[in-house]
């Protein structure tokens, strides 16, 4: 697609549900990013996939979020037993990696709103 | 421990007139930064890079100065116009990641 696509936009759920966040990357890149934003923070860097790498995943909050990214392209972000934390907006990206300044093109957004 | 820093939540510049938004760093090994804007319901946008190697990158009415030795970077508007209104965010990456830091924002308000 012309640029990077998540869904839902926005997602309002009760604490203790999971909830999924999907991302579509730019058609090609091979690097994809999941980010997030709480309200009157910056852009918290959550997990990293690189090709057939292993994924960075040192900026997962808890063990209650995990990604994944099928035939290197949709990436899926899973939390489970939501808490009234978690309410951010949770940001995709994806890159051409390569050597250079690593241009991040991202997606509008899925809001998650925990009650 | 915040490797990015941008201590100026806000700034409000008449239009017209030069904004600097300052962004600080602790990481000697970043060796790419970068400045995204970030409208209100969309994702942030790539505005203007430099590498380590250089001390400034200039573009249109944006220019990014680099000072290495204090580990601090800034951006320059100039001139300001009211649709420059944004949340403007600095980032680094280092040679062996290319996993972006971002700093946590400035918020910047052209005025007419």
């Amino acid at each position: 697609g012309a640029g990077v696509s998540q869904s839902p936009s926005n997602k309002v759920t009760e604490k203790g549900k999971d909830v999924e966040l999907r991302c579509d990357p730019i058609s090609g890149h091979t690097a994809l990013y999941w980010y997030r934003q709480s309200l009157g923070q910056g852009l918290e860097f959550l997990i990293y996939f690189q090709g057939n790498s292993a994924p960075d995943k040192s900026g997962l909050p808890s063990d209650r979020f995990s990604a994944e990214r099928t035939g290197g392209s949709v990436s899926t972000l899973t939390i489970q037993r939501t808490q009234q934390e978690d309410s951010a907006v949770y940001l995709c990206a994806s890159s051409l990696s390569g050597a250079g300044a690593n241009v991040l093109t991202f997606g509008a957004g899925s809001r998650l709103t925990v009650l | 421990d915040q490797q990015v820093k941008q201590n100026s939540p806000s700034l409000s510049v008449q239009e017209g007139r030069i904004s600097i938004l300052n962004c600080d760093y602790t990481n000697s090994m970043f060796d790419y930064f970068l400045w995204y804007k970030k409208y209100p319901a969309e994702g942030p946008t790539f505005l203007i890079s430099i590498s380590s190697i250089k001390d400034k990158n200039e573009d249109g009415r944006f220019t990014v100065f680099l000072n290495k030795s204090a580990k601090h970077l800034s951006l320059h508007i100039v001139p300001s116009q009211p649709g420059d209104s944004a949340v403007y965010f600095c980032a680094a990456s280092g040679l062996q990641t290319d996993k972006l830091i971002f700093g946590t924002g400035t918020r910047l308000q052209v005025f007419p």
